[in-house]
C-alpha cells in the first residue's frame, strides 16, 4: 500500500538553529500538509500546499516557518530559527485531490527536539 | 468549518462496544464527517467516513441521524489494541483540497483487560 514517508524519524537541535523536515507524498496525491503535535496536545493545523502554493496556513504558520516542493516529489517543512515550543511531532499528510473522499493519508511524524 | 466537541476520554473493556459521539451543530450541507484514530507517536489513520444515516466497514460502524448534528461512532467488541485517541471531523471533500482540516481534541480510548 502506498504511504508518505518522513524523515528524519527524530531530529535533535539546539535552540535558533534551521531545520528542515522532509517528506515524500503518495505518487499521485495533489494537496500536501503539514501538522504538528506537541506533546499530549491535539493534532494542529500549520499549512496546505497545491499546485506549488500555499493554500491556507495557520496562525502557527509564521515567518520562520516556509514550505517547498522542489523536485516534484519531496514536500519540505522549514524552521528557519527553531525556538523551545517549536518541539513537537510534525506530521506530513497529503490527499488524492478534490472530489475524494477527502482522507489525509499522514506519515509516520518527525519528532523535532529543540534544547 | 464545522466545530466539534468530543467527550475527553472514555474507558472500557475487551469484548465491548465503544460509542463515542461526536456533536458538530454547525455542519454544513456539503461537508462529510470522517474519524481518525491515532495512536501515541503516530500520524493520525483514516477509520470511516459518512453523509447521512449509517456506513460500516470492517473497523466500525457510523451513525447519524437525519438532522446530522452529531454523529457516533461505534467500534464492536474493542480490544487492548484499540486504545487510541478518536478524532471527529467535518468538512467538505470538494473543498478539503484547499481548506485545512482541523482537529478538535479527540476522545482518548483507554481499553483494559
Amino acid at each position: 500500500e502506498p504511504e508518505v514517508t518522513q524523515t528524519p524519524s527524530h531530529q535533535v537541535t539546539q535552540m535558533g538553529q534551521e531545520v528542515i523536515l522532509r517528506c515524500v507524498p503518495i505518487s499521485n496525491h495533489l494537496y500536501f500538509y503539514w501538522y504538528r503535535q506537541i506533546l499530549g496536545q491535539k493534532v494542529e493545523f500549520l499549512v496546505s500546499f497545491y499546485n506549488n502554493e500555499i493554500s491556507e496556513k495557520s496562525e502557527i504558520f509564521d515567518d520562520q516557518f516556509s514550505v517547498e516542493r522542489p523536485d516534484g516529489s519531496n514536500f519540505t517543512l522549514k524552521i528557519r530559527s527553531t525556538k523551545l515550543e517549536d518541539s513537537a511531532m510534525y506530521f506530513c499528510a497529503s490527499i488524492p485531490g478534490q472530489g475524494a473522499t477527502g482522507e489525509l493519508f499522514f506519515g509516520e511524524g518527525s519528532r523535532l527536539t529543540v534544547l | 468549518l464545522a466545530k466539534t466537541t468530543q467527550p475527553i476520554s472514555m474507558d472500557s473493556y475487551e469484548g465491548q462496544e465503544v460509542n463515542i459521539t461526536c456533536s458538530h451543530n454547525n455542519i454544513a450541507t456539503n461537508d462529510y464527517i470522517t474519524w481518525y484514530q491515532q495512536f501515541p507517536s503516530q500520524g493520525p489513520r483514516f477509520i470511516i467516513q459518512g453523509y447521512k444515516t449509517k456506513v460500516t466497514n470492517e473497523v466500525a460502524s457510523l451513525f447519524i441521524p437525519a438532522d446530522r448534528k452529531s454523529s457516533t461512532l461505534s467500534l464492536p467488541r474493542v480490544s487492548l489494541s484499540d486504545t487510541a485517541v478518536y478524532y471527529c471531523l467535518v468538512g467538505d471533500p470538494m473543498d478539503t483540497g484547499r481548506r485545512a482540516l482541523t482537529f478538535g481534541s479527540g476522545t482518548r480510548l483507554q481499553v483494559q483487560p
